[in-house]
């Protein structure tokens, strides 16, 4: 069972336009969801997380919008540049059984010059 | 500051054998985490190490085993490979306090034939 959903499976976008990719999760233990973007043959890197008491936090291009009620969070990547194609990946944590994440299925953005 | 370093980075071992893979986590953490992610999907959790001590495990079964050792570097051993086990193998570290984020590796790309 997929503890997080992640959709759209793959997305293509302009230069310059704005990437969204969202994310669902049914847990409330979950405490904390970062996200990661992973290039070919490379480990996922942090890009940007959130804790569950904020709506929104945005770091330079890259916005996370937060939904509690809804269960549902996703990346907004604003201004969108060809280096910014890759897979992405929304992750949630468990925070009462340590450290566990569980990751989304991941997007594949391919941003067209 | 040196980031988590995984070998080998390539690996090819046929059913039935058993495997090795290592991990060096980042200078000061003392948290390792090790994935599964098969092609095309996210990483799946195996199980956590906290200070040499498991400190959580996913749905994977025992013949997925690990260790920790003092300088907090890592192994994974798996036996009894089955052709499922084709996959890239991640270890995260991270400092194992609330909402610390995990940093990836590269991984280990198993291959069984």
């Amino acid at each position: 069972q997929q503890q997080v959903k992640q959709s759209p499976q793959s997305l293509i976008v302009q230069k310059g336009g704005i990437s969204i990719i969202n994310c669902a999760y049914e847990n409330t233990a979950f405490d904390y969801f970062p996200w990661y973007q992973q290039f070919p043959g490379k480990g996922p890197a942090l890009l940007i997380a959130i804790r569950p008491d904020v709506s929104e936090k945005k770091e330079g291009r890259f916005t996370i919008s937060f939904n509690k009620s809804a269960k549902q969070f996703s990346l907004h990547i604003m201004d969108s540049q060809p280096g910014d194609s890759a897979t992405y990946f929304c992750a949630a944590r468990r925070g009462n059984t340590g450290n566990q994440f569980y990751f989304g299925t991941g997007t594949s953005l391919t941003v067209i010059p | 500051e040196t980031g988590v370093t995984q070998s080998p980075t390539h690996l090819i071992k046929t059913r039935g054998q058993q495997v090795t893979l290592r991990c060096s986590s980042q200078s000061g953490h003392n948290t390792v985490s090790w994935y599964q992610q098969a092609l095309g999907q996210g990483p799946q959790f195996i199980f956590q190490y906290y200070r040499e001590e498991e400190n959580g495990r996913g749905n994977f079964p025992p013949r997925f085993s690990g260790l920790q050792f003092p300088n907090y570097s890592s192994e994974l051993n798996v036996n009894a490979l089955e052709l499922d086990d084709s996959a890239l193998y991640l270890c995260a570290s991270s400092s194992g306090g609330y909402g610390q984020p995990q940093h990836f590796g590269d991984g280990t790309r198993l291959s069984i034939l």
